[in-house]
C-alpha cells in the first residue's frame, strides 16, 4: 500500500506566482512528515519537517508546509516562485513504526517560467 | 567537515561484474542508509543501519549486500550486477538513535550513478 502519494509528477508554475506542491498520506498513525528537495545531479537536503507541536511548519527559502490531519495532507507552498527553486521536490513519512526508516514519494518536478 | 561522501560519482558495469560502493560520513551518525532513485519511483531504500554492526533490509535488498564497517562508513557491494540494477544510488546518514523521539534529519550525500550493461 503506498504510503505517501504525491500528486503531479511536474508543476509548472510563472516565476512570482505561488507554488503548491500536493502531498497525501495514508496511514492510521498521523506520520512524521517531511519535505525534501534535490537539485540537478546533486542529493536530497531537508526543506522541512513536522513531528509535533505546530501543524504550519517553515522550513528554508521561504517554503511552508501545513499538516491537515483529517486531509492527511502535508502540502508544500512558497508565496512566491523563484528561477531558483527549479528542482525536484519529495516528500516523505515515516510511519511511527518504531524504527527511523522513511517512505519516500515519487517526486514532483517543479518548473519555473521566467 | 565534508558531509556524506560517496565514491565512484560514475560507473559502467558489464552484466555479472560485481562493484562495492562506497560512503563515509564525518558527522558521528549512528544510522545509515542505502536508497536508489529511478525515474518515477522516488526513492527506496535498499538496506540501513540502526548503528554500527546491525544491518537491515528495506523495500529493495535482493541482489545487494551491505557491510557496515565501523560507524563512518557504509558499503553496498553488487555481486552480480543486472541491467535493472541501472540507477543513481544514495547513502545517508542521520544523527539519532530511535528512542521514541522523533527521526532525525536525514543527510544525503552526491550519489553515484551506475549503468549495468
Amino acid at each position: 500500500a503506498q504510503s505517501v502519494t504525491q500528486l503531479g509528477s511536474h508543476v509548472s508554475v510563472s516565476e512570482g506566482a505561488l507554488v503548491l506542491l500536493r502531498c497525501n498520506y495514508s496511514s492510521s498513525v498521523p506520520p512524521y512528515l517531511f519535505w525534501y528537495v534535490q537539485y540537478p545531479n546533486q542529493g536530497l537536503q531537508l526543506l522541512l519537517k513536522y513531528t509535533t507541536g505546530a501543524t504550519l511548519v517553515k522550513g528554508i527559502n521561504g517554503f511552508e508546509a501545513e499538516f491537515k490531519k483529517s486531509e492527511t495532507s502535508f502540502h508544500l507552498t512558497k508565496p512566491s516562485a523563484h528561477m531558483s527553486d527549479a528542482a525536484e521536490y519529495f516528500c516523505a513519512v515515516n510511519l511511527r513504526s518504531g524504527n527511523e526508516k522513511l517512505t519516500f514519494g515519487t517526486g514532483t518536478r517543479l518548473t519555473i517560467i521566467p | 567537515n565534508a558531509g556524506v561522501t560517496q565514491t565512484p560519482k560514475f560507473q559502467v558495469l558489464k552484466t555479472g561484474q560485481s562493484m562495492t560502493l562506497q560512503c563515509a560520513q564525518d558527522m558521528n551518525h549512528n544510522s545509515m542508509y542505502w536508497y536508489r532513485q529511478d525515474p518515477g519511483m522516488g526513492l527506496r531504500l535498499i538496506y540501513y543501519s540502526a548503528s554500527e554492526g546491525t544491518t537491515d533490509k528495506g523495500e529493495v535488498p535482493n541482489g545487494y549486500n551491505v557491510s557496515r564497517l565501523n560507524k563512518r562508513e557504509f558499503s553496498l557491494r553488487l555481486e552480480s550486477a543486472a541491467p535493472s540494477q541501472t540507477s543513481v544510488y544514495f547513502c545517508a546518514s542521520s544523527g539519532v538513535v530511535w528512542r521514541l523521539v522523533s527521526p532525525d534529519t536525514q543527510y544525503f550525500g552526491p550519489g553515484t550513478r551506475l549503468t549495468v550493461l
